[in-house]
């Protein structure tokens, strides 16, 4: 069955550092989204992405935050400079326009 | 804007029973889908079902249902012959427009009802 798959499952970076948190959606799939998560708390909306550009994104999402789909395969979110705060679960899910959408398995980001 | 409301934080049923966990929703949008997804402690999102604002019936897929009460403004989900693997986080969600527009139509989560499933 097919799946969404981020890389790396765990990811520990110092404050200040910029991390890339990798994505392969599912491949016929046209929609894209990043979620976070943090512990112990609801998911939230990061950025939708679309015909290869930002639908739309939440305040969360700030400058320090970035998306790309650099190829046919991959999608990235960039967080240039993290923050304690940061911290969290990220989810990348797909979906190729039915309502639902697929999650991958989450990268945990610790920002030490 | 969309909300969803789940006041359960926590929520015991023995095995076999049947349990129902609690959604309601706010929008003004006519058009929107209703999500249920699950959680266990290995973190990952599992999609268990969903319903459309216009579908005249309720969701059904295999022990999982939807009891869609439109008026009410209600989605809960019911689990029956529970079992020891259903013991996680359930996450109710609403996504406006439950058709392909050509847009991205973001998901907003409830806070979650976390199940333990007891002998």
């Amino acid at each position: 069955e097919p799946e969404v798959t981020q890389t790396p499952s765990h990811q520990v970076t110092q404050m200040g550092q910029e991390v890339i948190l990798r994505c392969v959606p599912i491949s016929n799939h046209l929609y894209f989204y990043w979620y976070r998560q943090i512990l112990g708390q609801k998911v939230e909306f990061l950025v939708s992405f679309y015909n290869n550009e930002i639908s739309e994104k939440s305040e969360i999402f700030d400058d320090q935050f970035s998306v790309e789909r650099p190829d046919g395969s991959n999608f990235t979110l960039k967080i240039r400079s993290t923050k304690l705060e940061d911290s969290a679960m990220y989810f990348c899910a797909s979906s190729d326009g039915v309502p639902e959408a697929f999650f991958g398995q989450g990268t945990r980001l610790t920002v030490v | 804007a969309q909300k969803i409301t789940q006041t359960q934080p926590g929520m015991f049923v023995q095995e076999k029973e049947a349990v129902t966990l609690d959604c309601t929703y706010d929008t003004s949008d006519p058009s929107y889908g209703l999500f249920w997804y699950k959680q266990p402690s290995s973190g990952e999102m599992i999609f268990l079902i969903y319903q459309g604002s216009y579908d005249q019936q309720n969701a059904t897929e295999g022990r999982y249902s939807l009891n869609f009460q439109k008026a009410r403004k209600s989605a809960n989900l019911v689990i029956s012959a529970s079992q020891l693997g259903d013991s996680a986080m359930y996450f109710c969600a609403m996504s406006l427009r439950t058709i392909n527009t050509g847009t991205a139509s973001k998901l907003t989560f409830g806070t979650g009802t976390r199940l333990q499933v007891t002998l």
